[in-house]
């Protein structure tokens, strides 16, 4: 079945530097990824659609330029999360599609996450 | 904006029951509707998918069923078991966007 690989799945970092997370889908291409966010004992809340070779799309409430998204290839997308403060501390998780031309047929693959810890 | 409620927050059932996990959204222009699991810390694992044209779906002790046109589908589990355990979660997916309920904790005790 349709993998999704993320990385690292767990980081502590100090506040102020920056973080990357990897997204991979194993053995499918993925044209189209999601970024969520997790806080404790509260639902996931979706960050941005990262699409292959163009922009990602930001949920309303989510600075772009403070959560850095790369979608370079169709097995690749990359959260930065840059100058970390303690409050972007999250789980932070991709999904991908496996087949993202067929709406009606495309269930949604999620990796095992990240747990930020910004000190 | 899909908005997502899942009902009851939280469950505690003896283990050999069968239970029902609700959940409800707004927009029902909903192309499809998956189920998740996730165990604590962890990410989520897909239980079912529904397609927006069916009625239900199964997958062993699960069943999913799906109201469309009153944005309602229901997760029941038949013969509960401790490694059930989890939070389970419900994503109608509205064109391109999935949005998440906040979840049903389930603990069935052995």
């Amino acid at each position: 079945g349709a993998v999704v690989s993320q990385h690292p799945s767990w980081v502590i970092c100090k506040s102020g530097t920056s973080v990357k997370i990897e997204c991979r889908s194993l053995d499918f291409q993925a044209t189209t990824m999601f970024w969520y966010r997790q806080f404790p004992k509260q639902s996931l809340m979706l960050m941005a659609t990262s699409n292959e070779g163009s922009k990602a799309t930001y949920e309303q409430g989510v600075e772009k330029d403070k959560f850095l998204i790369n979608h370079a290839s169709l097995t690749l997308s990359t959260l930065t999360v840059t100058s970390a403060h303690p409050e972007d501390s999250s789980f932070y998780i991709c999904s991908a599609r496996d087949r993202p031309l067929e709406w009606g047929n495309s269930p949604l693959h999620f990796g095992n996450g990240t747990r930020l810890t910004v000190t | 904006k899909q908005e997502v409620t899942q009902i009851p927050a939280a469950l505690s059932v003896p283990e050999g029951e069968n239970l029902v996990l609700n959940c409800s959204f707004t927009d029902s222009a909903i192309y499809n509707l998956q189920w998740f699991r996730q165990d604590p810390g962890k990410g989520l694992t897909s239980l079912l998918l529904i397609q927006s044209s069916q009625r239900e779906q199964t997958s062993g002790r699960l069943n999913a069923s799906l109201d469309k046109s009153s944005g309602r589908s229901t997760l029941y589990i038949a013969a509960s078991q401790p490694g059930d355990s989890a939070t389970y979660l419900c994503a109608p997916t509205t064109g391109n966007q999935f949005y998440f309920g906040t979840g049903t904790s389930l603990t069935v005790i052995p």
